[in-house]
Order: C-alpha cells, then structure tokens, then sequence
C-alpha cells in the first residue's frame, strides 16, 4: 500500500535547539519529494524537492536531504517563526501526490 | 504577483443546501486540484484537472462536484449528499498534471454547518 509517515506528530524546541523531522514512504521508483511548511488557518507553502537519493536542498534554517526510503528536514539554530507544520508529500502513480500527517514543529523563545 | 485565490474565506452551509468554493489561478497552470483538510489526516484528494474540460475523482469524490470551464478557475461545490461537510477545503495547482511538480496552494475555505 501506499504510505507517506511522518514523525514525530508533534515537536517542542527551545529555541537555537536543532533537530530532525521524518518523513518515510512506500513506494518504488520515487519520482519526487515535496516539503512544505503549513501555518495554522493557511495553505501549504511549498519549500523544496527532492528527486533522487543523496540531493540536498537548503532554505535558510532548513535542510532536506533524501534517501531511498525516506527524507529528512534538518531544522538548525530554530527561531519561533519556525513554528508551523511541516508536510511531506510523494508522487505515486502519474498523477496524484500523497501527503503525510504533518509534524508540528513548536520553538520556544 | 501570481498566485491562487481562494473564496470565501469561511463559509456556513445549512442542511440540505449546496454551496461553492470559488478557486482562481493566475500562474498559467494547466492543472488543478481541490484537497480537504481534517484535524489529524493528511490531505485528502477530492478532484483533480489536468486540462480545461476535463476532470478526473479524487479519492473521496463522493458528495462533491466540479467544473474546469477556464483555465484559470476550478470551482468545488459541495452538495447536500456529503454528510460531513465541515473541514478545510485547499485549492492547489501545478504546471502540470504529471505527479513529480510541486503543487502551489490558495489560502483555504474554512466549511462549517449551521
């Protein structure tokens, strides 16, 4: 079947504490990972892709790198206005993505 | 700047009435999609588009009806055989309809039921 897993559920940093997200999946031949970052009563705001294993991409605080089962967003020296969701999302089949539950990422000042 | 536009922001539906979700885009993008969003679960795919007149169920397409008449705009109607209504609805659309590009979302209707 396929799945998307997100973890933790949910994340509660201090402030310039790093640390890692998770996202895994089932599938064969990925095509593409999507992160986004999702604020409370907003839609999804799109931040990286990742085709193959061993690609990194950067955005100021943020990291994604992916494998071939899974992909990490690395989270250094967070600020609060860090705090969001953070979804991750797989292609599978031509034409649909599949997303994950989410990790909320909380930084406290 | 281009983006997705979503309207209304909230919306209340009595029993037995229909109502639509209104879905603009200006990025000159062939695809569209509509998500519902409930506390817990992921996205949840209701219908897609990938050209103009044409449009394909999502998985949990049952209760919803859609239209593709212009590119630029992908309106959801919820009608009053979806029993459970209240959620958050997203609009998203992509370059294309192939699944490996990035969808861009809308800002989200928020449902509710009198």
């Amino acid at each position: 079947e396929d799945q998307v897993t997100q973890s933790p559920e949910a994340l509660r940093l201090q402030e310039g504490e790093s640390s890692s997200l998770n996202c895994s999946y089932t599938v064969s031949g990925l095509r593409g990972l999507f992160w986004y970052r999702q604020d409370p009563g907003k839609g999804p705001e799109f931040l990286f892709t990742l085709y193959s294993a061993g690609e990194e991409k950067e955005k100021e605080r943020l990291k994604a790198t992916l494998t071939k089962k899974e992909s990490f967003l690395h989270i250094t020296a967070p600020k609060p206005e860090d705090s969001a969701t953070y979804l991750c999302a797989v292609p599978f089949g031509n034409e649909k993505l599949t997303f994950g539950t989410g990790t909320r990422l909380t930084i406290i000042p | 700047d281009g983006g997705i536009t979503q309207s209304p922001k909230y919306l209340f539906r009595k029993e037995g009435q229909n109502v639509t979700l209104s879905c603009e885009q200006n990025l000159n993008h062939d695809a569209m999609y509509w998500y519902r969003q409930d506390p817990g679960q992921g996205l949840r795919l209701i219908y897609y588009s990938q050209i103009v007149n044409d449009f394909q169920k999502g998985d949990i397409a049952e209760g919803y009806s859609v239209s593709r008449e212009k590119k630029e705009s992908f309106p959801l109607t919820v009608t009053s055989a979806q029993k459970n209504p209240t959620a958050f609805y997203l609009c998203a659309s992509s370059m294309t309809g192939w699944g490996n590009q990035p969808q861009h979302f809308g800002d989200g209707t928020r449902l509710s039921i009198l």
